[in-house]
Protein backbone atom coordinates (compact mmCIF):
# COMPACT_ATOMS: atom_id res chain seq x y z
CA UNK A 1 0.00 0.00 0.00
CA UNK A 2 1.39 3.43 -0.98
CA UNK A 3 2.27 5.77 1.57
CA UNK A 4 -0.18 8.47 0.90
CA UNK A 5 -2.79 7.63 -1.85
CA UNK A 6 -4.83 10.44 -3.60
CA UNK A 7 -7.16 10.12 -6.61
CA UNK A 8 -4.85 11.45 -9.82
CA UNK A 9 -8.52 13.38 -11.33
CA UNK A 10 -8.87 15.50 -12.64
CA UNK A 11 -11.11 17.15 -11.57
CA UNK A 12 -13.25 19.30 -14.29
CA UNK A 13 -15.73 21.51 -12.54
CA UNK A 14 -17.09 24.69 -13.91
CA UNK A 15 -16.61 28.28 -11.79
CA UNK A 16 -18.39 28.23 -8.55
CA UNK A 17 -18.66 24.37 -8.04
CA UNK A 18 -17.92 22.87 -5.31
CA UNK A 19 -15.26 20.19 -5.25
CA UNK A 20 -14.09 17.34 -2.74
CA UNK A 21 -10.61 15.26 -2.60
CA UNK A 22 -10.15 12.65 -0.39
CA UNK A 23 -6.44 11.48 0.42
CA UNK A 24 -5.85 7.78 2.89
CA UNK A 25 -2.33 7.64 4.87
CA UNK A 26 -1.11 4.26 5.88
CA UNK A 27 1.13 5.18 8.60
CA UNK A 28 -0.86 5.61 11.61
CA UNK A 29 2.04 7.39 13.22
CA UNK A 30 1.56 10.15 11.03
CA UNK A 31 1.35 13.61 13.64
CA UNK A 32 1.00 16.26 11.19
CA UNK A 33 -1.12 16.79 7.97
CA UNK A 34 -1.38 19.31 5.13
CA UNK A 35 -2.46 20.09 2.04
CA UNK A 36 -0.37 22.16 -0.78
CA UNK A 37 -0.76 23.26 -3.69
CA UNK A 38 1.10 22.69 -6.99
CA UNK A 39 1.24 24.72 -10.06
CA UNK A 40 2.47 23.08 -13.36
CA UNK A 41 6.51 22.72 -13.08
CA UNK A 42 6.67 25.42 -9.83
CA UNK A 43 6.73 24.29 -6.63
CA UNK A 44 4.47 22.99 -4.07
CA UNK A 45 3.30 25.92 -1.69
CA UNK A 46 1.15 25.10 1.27
CA UNK A 47 -2.40 25.10 0.99
CA UNK A 48 -2.93 24.69 5.40
CA UNK A 49 -2.58 22.54 7.55
CA UNK A 50 -5.34 19.83 8.71
CA UNK A 51 -6.26 19.43 12.74
CA UNK A 52 -8.42 17.02 13.64
CA UNK A 53 -10.95 19.14 14.40
CA UNK A 54 -11.56 20.30 11.31
CA UNK A 55 -10.42 23.71 9.71
CA UNK A 56 -11.68 26.33 7.51
CA UNK A 57 -9.47 29.06 5.35
CA UNK A 58 -11.85 31.07 3.33
CA UNK A 59 -13.08 28.70 0.65
CA UNK A 60 -10.90 25.76 1.91
CA UNK A 61 -12.28 23.43 4.32
CA UNK A 62 -9.85 20.27 5.57
CA UNK A 63 -10.89 17.55 7.53
CA UNK A 64 -9.15 14.69 9.03
CA UNK A 65 -10.18 11.22 10.35
CA UNK A 66 -7.61 9.51 12.56
CA UNK A 67 -9.40 6.46 12.90
CA UNK A 68 -10.11 5.97 9.14
CA UNK A 69 -6.56 7.50 8.35
CA UNK A 70 -8.16 9.38 5.86
CA UNK A 71 -7.86 13.65 4.94
CA UNK A 72 -9.99 15.76 2.55
CA UNK A 73 -10.23 18.87 1.19
CA UNK A 74 -13.19 21.09 0.50
CA UNK A 75 -13.16 23.88 -2.36
CA UNK A 76 -16.23 26.10 -2.09
CA UNK A 77 -17.54 28.46 -4.80
CA UNK A 78 -14.00 27.46 -7.55
CA UNK A 79 -12.10 30.03 -8.96
CA UNK A 80 -10.48 29.98 -12.50
CA UNK A 81 -7.30 30.23 -10.59
CA UNK A 82 -7.78 27.40 -8.32
CA UNK A 83 -6.69 24.96 -11.39
CA UNK A 84 -3.65 23.45 -10.28
CA UNK A 85 -2.47 19.86 -8.65
CA UNK A 86 -3.25 19.32 -4.99
CA UNK A 87 -1.10 16.96 -2.61
CA UNK A 88 -1.78 15.30 0.38
CA UNK A 89 1.07 15.60 2.64
CA UNK A 90 2.25 13.70 5.88
CA UNK A 91 4.76 14.06 8.33
CA UNK A 92 6.23 10.09 8.21
CA UNK A 93 6.58 9.40 12.08
CA UNK A 94 6.13 11.40 14.91
CA UNK A 95 8.64 13.77 14.23
CA UNK A 96 8.03 16.72 12.75
CA UNK A 97 10.61 17.07 9.70
CA UNK A 98 9.92 13.97 7.05
CA UNK A 99 6.76 14.27 4.89
CA UNK A 100 5.33 12.12 2.23
CA UNK A 101 3.82 13.39 -0.63
CA UNK A 102 0.91 11.69 -2.47
CA UNK A 103 0.99 12.51 -6.07
CA UNK A 104 -1.54 15.26 -6.14
CA UNK A 105 -4.89 15.26 -7.64
CA UNK A 106 -5.41 17.44 -10.63
CA UNK A 107 -7.98 20.28 -10.61
CA UNK A 108 -9.04 21.80 -13.68
CA UNK A 109 -11.81 24.57 -13.42
CA UNK A 110 -13.32 26.12 -16.54
CA UNK A 111 -15.20 29.07 -17.23
CA UNK B 1 8.10 35.50 5.32
CA UNK B 2 10.54 32.58 4.95
CA UNK B 3 11.96 32.84 1.49
CA UNK B 4 14.29 29.68 -0.27
CA UNK B 5 16.25 30.52 -3.63
CA UNK B 6 17.29 27.67 -5.60
CA UNK B 7 19.58 27.97 -8.72
CA UNK B 8 19.70 27.39 -11.06
CA UNK B 9 16.20 27.13 -12.66
CA UNK B 10 17.27 25.39 -15.51
CA UNK B 11 20.15 22.80 -16.37
CA UNK B 12 20.52 20.84 -19.51
CA UNK B 13 23.96 19.23 -20.14
CA UNK B 14 25.76 16.35 -21.95
CA UNK B 15 25.36 13.47 -20.54
CA UNK B 16 28.70 13.00 -18.07
CA UNK B 17 28.35 16.35 -16.89
CA UNK B 18 28.11 17.18 -13.00
CA UNK B 19 25.91 19.13 -11.65
CA UNK B 20 25.34 21.57 -8.76
CA UNK B 21 22.44 22.94 -7.25
CA UNK B 22 22.43 25.75 -4.23
CA UNK B 23 19.31 25.86 -2.33
CA UNK B 24 20.00 29.06 -0.29
CA UNK B 25 17.53 30.49 2.89
CA UNK B 26 17.25 33.97 2.45
CA UNK B 27 16.08 35.75 5.57
CA UNK B 28 16.48 32.68 7.85
CA UNK B 29 18.43 30.22 9.61
CA UNK B 30 17.75 26.75 8.43
CA UNK B 31 19.78 23.73 10.61
CA UNK B 32 17.65 21.31 8.05
CA UNK B 33 17.46 20.87 4.52
CA UNK B 34 15.62 18.61 1.92
CA UNK B 35 15.98 17.49 -1.31
CA UNK B 36 13.78 16.14 -3.43
CA UNK B 37 13.03 14.94 -6.92
CA UNK B 38 9.62 14.64 -8.79
CA UNK B 39 9.42 12.75 -11.89
CA UNK B 40 6.70 13.40 -14.34
CA UNK B 41 3.19 12.65 -12.89
CA UNK B 42 5.24 11.42 -9.83
CA UNK B 43 4.59 12.53 -6.55
CA UNK B 44 7.88 14.36 -4.35
CA UNK B 45 10.01 12.04 -3.45
CA UNK B 46 12.44 12.73 -0.20
CA UNK B 47 16.26 12.43 -1.21
CA UNK B 48 18.29 13.72 1.35
CA UNK B 49 18.08 15.24 4.66
CA UNK B 50 20.92 17.92 5.09
CA UNK B 51 21.85 18.78 8.50
CA UNK B 52 24.42 22.08 8.71
CA UNK B 53 28.03 20.93 9.36
CA UNK B 54 27.08 16.78 9.24
CA UNK B 55 27.00 14.64 6.73
CA UNK B 56 23.63 14.03 4.78
CA UNK B 57 21.07 11.31 5.76
CA UNK B 58 19.90 9.64 2.55
CA UNK B 59 16.41 7.56 1.52
CA UNK B 60 17.21 4.45 0.52
CA UNK B 61 17.24 3.87 -3.18
CA UNK B 62 19.26 7.26 -3.11
CA UNK B 63 22.98 6.80 -4.05
CA UNK B 64 24.90 8.87 -1.88
CA UNK B 65 27.87 9.00 -4.46
CA UNK B 66 26.06 10.07 -7.14
CA UNK B 67 24.41 12.79 -5.16
CA UNK B 68 27.00 14.43 -3.46
CA UNK B 69 24.86 16.95 -0.70
CA UNK B 70 26.99 19.36 1.24
CA UNK B 71 25.50 21.79 3.96
CA UNK B 72 28.23 24.16 5.03
CA UNK B 73 26.68 26.94 6.41
CA UNK B 74 23.11 27.46 8.01
CA UNK B 75 21.89 29.56 4.66
CA UNK B 76 23.23 27.25 1.93
CA UNK B 77 23.05 23.84 1.12
CA UNK B 78 24.37 22.43 -2.36
CA UNK B 79 23.74 19.12 -3.86
CA UNK B 80 25.50 17.99 -6.74
CA UNK B 81 24.82 15.20 -9.41
CA UNK B 82 27.70 13.19 -10.68
CA UNK B 83 28.15 12.27 -13.79
CA UNK B 84 24.67 12.68 -15.06
CA UNK B 85 23.08 10.22 -17.17
CA UNK B 86 19.61 10.96 -19.02
CA UNK B 87 17.67 8.74 -16.47
CA UNK B 88 18.62 11.86 -13.90
CA UNK B 89 17.03 13.79 -15.94
CA UNK B 90 13.60 15.59 -13.18
CA UNK B 91 12.74 18.32 -11.43
CA UNK B 92 14.88 19.14 -7.96
CA UNK B 93 13.31 20.92 -5.30
CA UNK B 94 14.78 21.94 -2.33
CA UNK B 95 13.13 23.05 1.35
CA UNK B 96 14.69 24.49 4.54
CA UNK B 97 12.94 24.38 7.60
CA UNK B 98 13.53 27.32 10.23
CA UNK B 99 14.99 26.51 13.67
CA UNK B 100 12.39 26.01 16.99
CA UNK B 101 10.82 23.66 18.57
CA UNK B 102 7.73 21.75 17.65
CA UNK B 103 6.42 21.76 14.10
CA UNK B 104 8.39 24.22 11.88
CA UNK B 105 7.29 24.60 8.15
CA UNK B 106 9.60 23.77 4.96
CA UNK B 107 9.84 26.15 2.79
CA UNK B 108 10.26 25.23 -0.72
CA UNK B 109 12.83 26.50 -3.06
CA UNK B 110 11.14 27.31 -6.51
CA UNK B 111 12.93 24.36 -8.00
CA UNK B 112 15.10 23.42 -10.80
CA UNK B 113 14.55 21.46 -14.05
CA UNK B 114 17.56 19.14 -15.06
CA UNK B 115 17.52 17.72 -18.68
CA UNK B 116 20.14 15.18 -19.82
CA UNK B 117 21.09 14.66 -23.14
Amino acid sequence: RKEVEQDPGPFNVPEGATVAFNCTYSNSASQSFFWYRQDCRKEPKLLMSVYSSGNEDGRFTAQLNRASQYISLLIRDSKLSDSATYLCVVTRNSGYSTLTFGKGTMLLVSP
Amino acid sequence: GAVVSQHPSWVICKSGTSVKIECRSLDFQATTMFWYRQFPKQSLMLMATSNEGSKATYEQGVEKDKFLINHASLTLSTLTVTSAHPEDSSFYICSARLQGQGYQPQHFGDGTRLSIL
